[in-house]
């Protein structure tokens, strides 16, 4: 699975839009981008994921560059809830024999 | 099951104790994860079970931890000899590992504290 790069941490005010950032350079042609994230003592949730077109869901939506090297997640309306760390990851759909590895990903705190 | 269960949630142990950790999968989940997370650190792989493929337990840290799934279902990670800097949440996550997305479904964790 290709790297990913992430800020260690990231503030955005309620009711703000929240951009989280990724960087991932050497991405391949059939490798999705997910994103998770984990809120304070809980086990981790999936928010999205995407190839090369944007997506949106009920939680966020995903915006891939054209080159595919780097993505933003966008929380629209953050609330307090929104606050935990964000892990952005890389990998090939179906992909069933290597263990799908977890970074130190981004810690949003979101500010009343 | 509806989601990922895990048991117990919370286990005290003294040092040199073994202790086993369950993890219940979603009903046809193909593959199962277990991580560990120590107190303000991230997600530390542990073990990987594929199907009926050898498991991949490259993320152990030592010998005294081992892991079993029976029947393709329930898994139990068990640690021998307990140390205090195994004191960690452990946590578990199924996927149906098909054409589909990598989708991990996770429990709430099973919280370790060695003394």
């Amino acid at each position: 699975d290709a790297k990913t790069t992430q800020p260690t941490s990231m503030d955005c005010a309620e009711g703000r839009a929240a951009n989280l950032p990724c960087n991932h350079s050497t991405i391949s042609g059939n490798e999705y981008v997910y994103w998770y994230r984990q809120i304070h003592s809980q086990g981790p949730q999936y928010i999205i994921h995407g190839l090369k077109n944007n997506e949106t869901n009920e939680m966020a939506s995903l915006i891939i560059t054209e080159d595919r090297k780097s993505s933003t997640l966008i929380l629209p309306h953050a609330t307090l809830r929104d606050t935990a760390v964000y892990y952005c990851i890389v990998r090939v759909v179906g992909s069933g024999n290597t263990p799908l590895v977890f970074g130190k990903g981004t810690r949003l705190s979101v500010i009343a | 099951g509806a989601g990922v269960s895990q048991s117990p949630s919370n286990k005290v142990t003294e040092k040199g104790k073994d202790v086993e950790l369950r993890c219940d999968p979603i009903s046809g989940h193909t593959a199962l994860y277990w991580y560990r997370q120590s107190l303000g650190q991230g997600l530390e792989f542990l073990i990987y079970f594929q199907g009926n493929s050898a498991p991949d337990k490259s993320g152990l840290p030592s010998d005294r931890f081992s892991a079993e799934r029976t029947g393709g279902s329930v898994s139990t990670l068990t640690i021998q000899r307990t140390q205090q800097e195994d004191s960690a949440v452990y946590l578990c996550a199924s996927i149906l590992q098909s054409s589909g997305a990598n989708v991990l479904t996770f429990g709430a964790g099973s919280r370790l504290t060695v003394l």
